[in-house]
């Protein structure tokens, strides 16, 4: 267990809808990074927070947008849904000191 | 641009030795890191390497030469359940926004 949680594991909607993906990271992390992974593909980094600000911006569409809260979860929205949307979306967390990522399981979007 | 070179899949039999390399090219270098993800789980942190050399971690090494802009991961006495993807990461800036390569995948033959 990473301590990092995303919620929900599965999410299957329709294309137009909007959807809010949602991530707990390590106890203790300020930082948390979003991360988009299609079938048979490798990790394609969206956005980073940190502290509440954000850090750095990936490719990330212009229909996603993120936030991280005071309590320093954070959620992912996703609207205007397409069917190539659908992926695997993982959250990470990491300490100050940078140098180890902790995965949570990810959630799976499905657009049908 | 940036970029994270590895091969797309290596394969290997169980109790040898595999080596995946990986080269890169970003603006900026502060260390490599390795991760290791099975079918439908999440990566998980394997190593990291920030100076050049070897470092060796169970059956698991990795290594780094900056001047050639190059790593690579060595997995020793193979098991089956290291059948998996491995991508390398650049951390590219001090606030460890991560580059990362396609990932190879590892098959093992028993």
């Amino acid at each position: 267990d990473s301590g990092v949680t995303q919620t929900p594991k599965h999410l299957i909607t329709a294309t137009g809808q909007r959807v809010t993906l949602r991530c707990s990271p390590r106890s203790g992390d300020l930082s948390v990074y979003w991360y988009q992974q299609s079938l048979d593909q490798g990790l394609q980094f969206l956005i980073q927070y940190y502290n509440g600000e954000e850090r750095a911006k990936g490719n990330i569409l212009e229909r996603f947008s993120a936030q991280q809260f005071p309590d320093l979860h954070s959620e992912l929205n996703l609207s205007s849904l397409e069917l190539g949307d659908s992926a695997l979306y993982f959250c990470a967390s990491s300490s100050s000191q940078n140098t180890e990522a902790f995965f949570g399981q990810g959630t799976r979007l499905t657009v049908v | 641009g940036q970029s994270l070179e590895q091969p797309s899949e290596v394969t290997a039999v169980e109790g040898a030795i595999v080596q995946i390399n990986c080269t890169y090219q970003t603006s900026g270098f502060y260390g490599l890191s390795w991760y290791q993800q099975h079918d439908g789980g999440a990566p998980t942190f394997l190593s990291y390497n920030a100076l050049d050399g070897l470092e060796e971690t169970g059956r698991f090494s990795s290594f780094l030469s900056r001047s050639d802009s190059y790593g690579y991961l060595l997995l020793q006495e193979l098991q089956m359940k290291d059948s998996a993807s491995y991508f390398c990461a650049v951390r590219s800036g001090s606030n460890y926004q991560l580059i990362w390569g396609a990932g190879t995948k590892l098959i093992i033959k028993p």
